[in-house]
């Protein structure tokens, strides 16, 4: 248990539909990052939040959107899904920005 | 703009021989370097870590080397075993100015028995 939460592990929709990925940090870190896996490619950053902020965004689409509650619970939400969007949704915490994160074990999400 | 490159894909190793991974950064401000492993269906995990005052830095059968003139950084696993069968992904980041990490796309190392 690397300390990082992330519900649900697994998601299957349908096109169209939306979703929300929840993460729960690591307790102490204020960080949080969001990464997309497709098809073992690599990690595709999306976007971090610090502390309820937005801080640094990736190649997040704008059918995507997250955002981070005064608990630091993260939420990712995917909307109007398209099979392409079927991926592995890793979370990650981080004390501060530079530090090493600690990953969850990720969402599987299969649009159908 | 690709700060962090593993330019290798895939690595085949043989049991108890040497395995190096290599990656190379373009940025200079960088300071701080890590390398992640990663069993399919499951997150990356934290393997080993160099700051940019230090040119190598070793824990137990995993060793990194840092070049910081060529740039380069390299991951050594001695010796190799089928559990390090996995996907390595190198990161950098520059943390004196608290800047989020950056990742390479990862090489896939697999230990023949």
């Amino acid at each position: 248990d690397s300390g990082v939460t992330q519900t649900p592990k697994h998601l299957i929709t349908a096109t169209g539909q939306r979703v929300t990925l929840r993460c729960s940090p690591r307790s102490g870190d204020l960080s949080v990052y969001w990464y997309q896996q497709s098809l073992d490619q690599g990690l595709q950053f999306l976007i971090q939040y610090y502390n309820g902020e937005e801080r640094a965004k990736g190649n997040i689409l704008e059918r995507f959107s997250a955002q981070q509650f005064p608990d630091l619970h993260s939420e990712l939400n995917l909307s109007s899904l398209e099979l392409g969007d079927s991926a592995l949704y890793f979370c990650a915490s981080s004390f501060s920005g530079g530090d090493g994160y600690t990953f969850g074990s990720g969402t599987r999400l299969t649009v159908v | 703009d690709q700060q962090v490159k593993q330019n290798s894909p895939s690595l085949s190793v043989q049991e108890g021989r040497i395995s190096i991974l290599n990656c190379d950064y373009t940025n200079s401000m960088f300071d701080y370097f890590l390398w992640y492993k990663k069993y399919p269906a499951e997150g990356p995990t934290f393997l080993i870590s160099i700051s940019s005052i230090k040119d190598k830095n070793e824990d137990g059968r995993f060793t990194v080397f840092l070049n910081k003139s060529a740039k380069h950084l390299s991951l050594h696993i001695v010796p190799s075993q089928p559990g390090d069968s996995a996907v390595y992904f190198c990161a950098a980041s520059a943390r004196t100015r608290g800047q989020k990490l950056v990742f390479g796309q990862g090489t896939r190392l697999t230990i023949n028995p």
